[in-house]
């Protein structure tokens, strides 16, 4: 079964520091979307992808966060200068006219 | 109000019981919905799609009803591997979102 990839599955970073977050939709997707989970709390939406551009974006997804298709099947999402609160669970989702699906995230703690 | 509504447990329901979670939704623009299944510290998962018309799948029924903007998802002769959180999730626009999630602990 076709899944989505995320790399790393954990990342630790000091506040202040700028990290990437990796991903490889399903390879026929062309919708990409990041989401965040903070721990004990929803899944969040922060940005919508397609067609090489943001298509939607949530209020959390300020200045500090940016997206790219770098090249033709990577997906990542980058957090310049990490705060404390910006550690939660980050994933990666692609869909089709069928359905989202969703990595198995990347674990980022700010310390 | 929130966009999507739901009750966030814990249900704590002995093992072959049938148990029902609700679920609201605000905006009347929803387009599509869905119940996925989140293990603790996993991603969340498709579970079922939910269609006016109501749909089945083994012990899992899932009903939606536009008038009153909800859904609901029954699971019956319920097992311990049915423990997890549940996710009432509607599609708007481009993209979808999440309810908070009901947890539900399956008793042996």
């Amino acid at each position: 079964e076709p899944e989505v990839t995320q790399t790393p599955s954990h990342q630790v970073t000091q506040m202040g520091q700028e990290v990437i977050l990796r991903c490889v939709p399903i390879s026929n997707h062309l919708y990409f979307y990041w989401y965040r989970q903070i721990l004990g709390q929803k899944v969040e939406f922060l940005v919508s992808f397609y067609n090489n551009e943001i298509s939607e974006k949530s209020e959390i997804f300020d200045d500090q966060f940016s997206v790219e298709r770098p090249d033709g099947s990577n997906f990542t999402l980058k957090i310049r200068s990490t705060k404390l609160e910006d550690s939660a669970m980050y994933f990666c989702a692609s869909s089709d006219m069928y359905g989202y699906t969703f990595g198995s995230g990347t674990r980022l703690t700010v310390v | 109000r929130k966009e999507v509504e739901q009750d966030p447990g814990p249900f704590n329901v002995p093992e072959g019981a049938t148990v029902a979670f609700n679920c609201t939704y605000s905006n009347s623009a929803s387009q599509s919905f869905f119940w996925y299944r989140q293990d603790c510290r996993k991603e969340p998962k498709l579970l079922m799609s939910v269609y006016s018309s109501g749909n089945e799948d083994g012990r899992f029924t899932a009903q939606l009803n536009r008038a009153s903007q909800y859904i609901s998802l029954l699971i019956r002769d319920s097992k311990l591997s049915d423990s997890a959180t549940y996710l009432c999730v509607v599609n708007r626009d481009d993209k979808i979102i999440f309810g908070k999630g009901t947890r539900l602990h399956i008793l042996p």
